[in-house]
């Protein structure tokens, strides 16, 4: 089955910088990346995602880049601010094999320090 | 967004009883989907129900697991007997095509 690689597992970085999370998968099926965003005892809430038509997308400060031959998806987040603040999830799924389940990296828990 | 329910939000029991969690999922959404997720650890897959039928299930769903969405009424996941490492979060997700998913706040079981 698919295997979703995540890091860095722990990122610091100071408010006003950007933030870089990296995955990787390994089944070329895998068609759908999208990124969740948890908070402590909370639900994962997706931010953005992007589908293997696309290898850029943006929303606001969130960037995601996709290389689908080195199987390598990126968020970015530029201008970190404290409310970045929680654990991000990585996932891939393959749409269209009358599953779509989500197979999801160990996530990376980003600080965003004042 | 989209609002997926689950109820109850936790839950404890002892070990060797029946839990049945709910899920009301977003309205005209057809996929429904299961996940675990331990503390600290990410979301892990456990089925997916569309048209009435499980689609595809993972090794962590075990013979003691069952799901069905009677009448489209909730989406249920039953645990019996339950076990010790059953212990975790359980989150519903749901689907309008089978690829973007909102996940529910989660139901917290305790099997003591």
């Amino acid at each position: 089955g698919e295997q979703v690689e995540q890091l860095p597992s722990i990122l610091r970085v100071q408010e006003g910088s950007s933030a870089s999370i990296n995955c990787s998968y390994e089944d070329s099926a895998s068609n759908y990346f999208p990124w969740y965003k948890q908070e402590p005892g909370e639900n994962p809430k997706l931010i953005i995602d992007i589908r293997s038509n696309m290898e850029r997308k943006q929303i606001q400060e969130l960037i995601v880049l996709l290389d689908k031959k080195a199987k390598r998806f990126s968020l970015h987040i530029t201008d970190t601010q404290p409310g970045d603040s929680a654990m991000y999830f990585c996932a891939a799924s393959a749409t269209g094999a009358n599953t779509g389940k989500l197979t999801f990296g160990h996530g990376t828990i980003l600080r965003v320090h004042p | 967004g989209p609002k997926v329910l689950q109820i109850p939000s936790h839950q404890i029991i002892d070990m060797g009883q029946m839990v049945t969690l709910n899920c009301d999922p977003v309205s005209n959404h057809l996929y429904f989907y299961w996940y675990k997720q331990i503390l600290g650890q990410q979301m892990e897959f456990l089925v997916n129900f569309y048209n009435g039928k499980v689609m595809e299930k993972s090794k962590l769903f075990k013979d003691q697991f069952s799901v069905e969405r009677p009448d489209g009424s909730y989406f249920t996941l039953k645990i019996q007997p339950t076990a010790l490492e059953d212990s975790a979060v359980y989150f519903c997700a749901s689907s309008f095509q089978g690829d973007t998913q909102y996940f529910g706040p989660g139901t917290r079981l305790l099997v003591l």
